[in-house]
C-alpha cells in the first residue's frame, strides 16, 4: 500500500525567510509526487508535481520541490516566504500504473507572521 | 487549465433529506471522476472512484447506498447524499481526471454540507 507522511502539523515562518515544508513517501515501483494548496474553505490547488526527469521541480507561486529517491522525500520550498503563502498543504503520491489512486498526506498547515 | 466545477459551492439540509452534488469538467472530458470527504483539519480521504458509463468502485467503510454516485457524461457527475443526518456534515470534494492525461487530476472548489 502506498502511504504519504508529513510529520508536521503546523510551519512557522517569519516573511521573507526561506520554507521547507516536508513530505516522504511510500509506493511501489517509480513515484508521481504532487503538492497542492488549499485555502479555507476551497478545493485543492496544483502547485506542482514530478514524474521524471530532473529531480528539482519548479512550480506555481514560486514553490518548488526537490524529490529524492533515495530518502524517499519531496520536500516543498519556497526561497522568500509571503504571507500570503499561508494556506494548508498536501503533499500526494500515485504509482506508476494507470489505475492507482492518489494518496494524500495529512496536510501542514504553514503560517507566515509579517 | 482544466477547470472543475462543483455544485453548490455550500448546502444546508434537513435530517432525513437527500441532496444532491453536481460536479462537473468544464473544459476537457473526465473519463474518471473521484469524490473525496474532507474533515475540518484533515486531509482528504477518496470515498469512490467513477468512471464514465460505469459503477462506481466505493472504498472501504463508505456506504454505496447512502452515497449515491451517477458519472452519466464525460463532463459530469453527481454524488447524492440520501437520507442525510448530521455526521455527513462535511466538506465535499471531486476531482477529474482529463482523459488525455494519466498524471493529472484536477479538483473541485469544494461543496460544505451541514446537515441540521
Amino acid at each position: 500500500a502506498q502511504s504519504v507522511a508529513q510529520p508536521e502539523d503546523q510551519v512557522n515562518v517569519a516573511e521573507g525567510n526561506p520554507l521547507t515544508v516536508k513530505c516522504t513517501y511510500s509506493v511501489s515501483g517509480n513515484p508521481y509526487l504532487f503538492w497542492y494548496v488549499q485555502y479555507p474553505n476551497r478545493g485543492l490547488q496544483f502547485l506542482l508535481k514530478y514524474i521524471t526527469g530532473d529531480n528539482l521541480v519548479k512550480g506555481s507561486y514560486g514553490f518548488e520541490a526537490e524529490f529524492n529517491k533515495s530518502q524517499t522525500s519531496f520536500h516543498l520550498k519556497k526561497p522568500s516566504a509571503l504571507v500570503s503563502d499561508s494556506a494548508l498543504y498536501f503533499c500526494a503520491v500515485r504509482g506508476n500504473n494507470a489505475g492507482n489512486m492518489l494518496t494524500f498526506g495529512g496536510g501542514t498547515r504553514l503560517m507566515v507572521k509579517p | 487549465g482544466a477547470v472543475v466545477s462543483q455544485h453548490p459551492s455550500w448546502v444546508i439540509c434537513k435530517s432525513g433529506t437527500s441532496v444532491k452534488i453536481e460536479c462537473r469538467s468544464l473544459d476537457f472530458q473526465a473519463t474518471t471522476m473521484f469524490w473525496y470527504r474532507q474533515f475540518p483539519k484533515q486531509s482528504l480521504m477518496l470515498m469512490a472512484t467513477s468512471n464514465e458509463g460505469s459503477k462506481a468502485t466505493y472504498e472501504q467503510g463508505v456506504e454505496k447506498d447512502k452515497f449515491l454516485i451517477n458519472h452519466a457524461s464525460l463532463t459530469l457527475s453527481t454524488l447524492t447524499v440520501t437520507s442525510a443526518h448530521p455526521e455527513d456534515s462535511s466538506f465535499y470534494i471531486c476531482s477529474a481526471r482529463d482523459a488525455g492525461q494519466i498524471y493529472e487530476q484536477y479538483f473541485g472548489p469544494g461543496t460544505r454540507l451541514t446537515v441540521t
